[in-house]
């Protein structure tokens, strides 16, 4: 099956400052990329996802790249602000089962 | 609100009973996914339905049970749970099968005593 790994598995940022979350996927045949944050107590929410046909995405303080060679995609959060404060999960798709595998999930601590 | 109602919101069961997660959309996706939430593990798929009248099994099917008879509704049996159970269940839905994004209910907190 899919091995996916989240890192780090916590961090903590100064408000105001840049935070990266990598995802590592072991499936060749994945072609579908999506970040969920829940916050706490809540349920889980995308926040953005990428294609396999495109490098990177942005969307405001938020995006995400892609390294299909390397089988790795990131999570790029800028001016991070204490509402960013959750748990983020990487959830590739599973090429052969068409199916997403949820990494561990990372806790993103914002401290103002 | 257009979105996934699942209910209860939490339960206390008994070991060996039995019991239904009711999960219901309005927003006509085709697929449909139970997942099991435990601390440290992330989200675990349990089974899942591409389209009404399929089914399919996650990475963690034992002792769960799914029916799919229309597209709205997506109820998940525990048959006999056990102590294992005790977790937080959550039911999502997707336009498509694959390649879609999630819409997650707000979850049912299982305890299994």
């Amino acid at each position: 099956g899919e091995n996916v790994e989240q890192h780090p598995s916590t961090l903590s940022v100064q408000e105001g400052d840049s935070a990266v979350i990598k995802c590592t996927y072991s499936d060749s045949a994945s072609n579908y990329f999506p970040w969920y944050k829940q916050e706490l107590g809540k349920r889980p929410q995308l926040i953005i996802d990428i294609r396999s046909n495109v490098g990177e995405k942005k969307d405001q303080r938020i995006a995400v790249t892609l390294n299909k060679t390397a089988k790795h995609f990131s999570l790029h959060i800028t001016e991070t602000q204490p509402e960013d404060s959750a748990v983020y999960f990487c959830a590739p798709l599973r090429g052969s089962a068409r199916q997403l595998t949820f990494g561990s999930g990372t806790q993103l601590t914002v401290l103002p | 609100t257009a979105g996934i109602t699942q209910a209860p919101t939490s339960q206390i069961l008994a070991a060996g009973r039995s019991m239904t997660l009711r999960c219901t959309q309005d927003m006509r996706h085709n697929a449909m996914y139970w997942y099991r939430q435990d601390l440290g593990l992330g989200l675990r798929l349990i089974h899942y339905s591409n389209t009404a009248g399929t089914t399919g099994k996650g990475e963690v099917p034992d002792g769960y049970s799914v029916s799919r008879a229309n597209t709205d509704d997506f109820p998940l049996t525990l048959a006999s749970a056990v102590p294992s159970q005790t977790s937080v269940y959550f039911c999502a839905s997707s336009e498509q099968s694959y390649n879609s994004p999630l819409h997650f209910g707000n979850g049912t907190r299982l305890t299994v005593t």
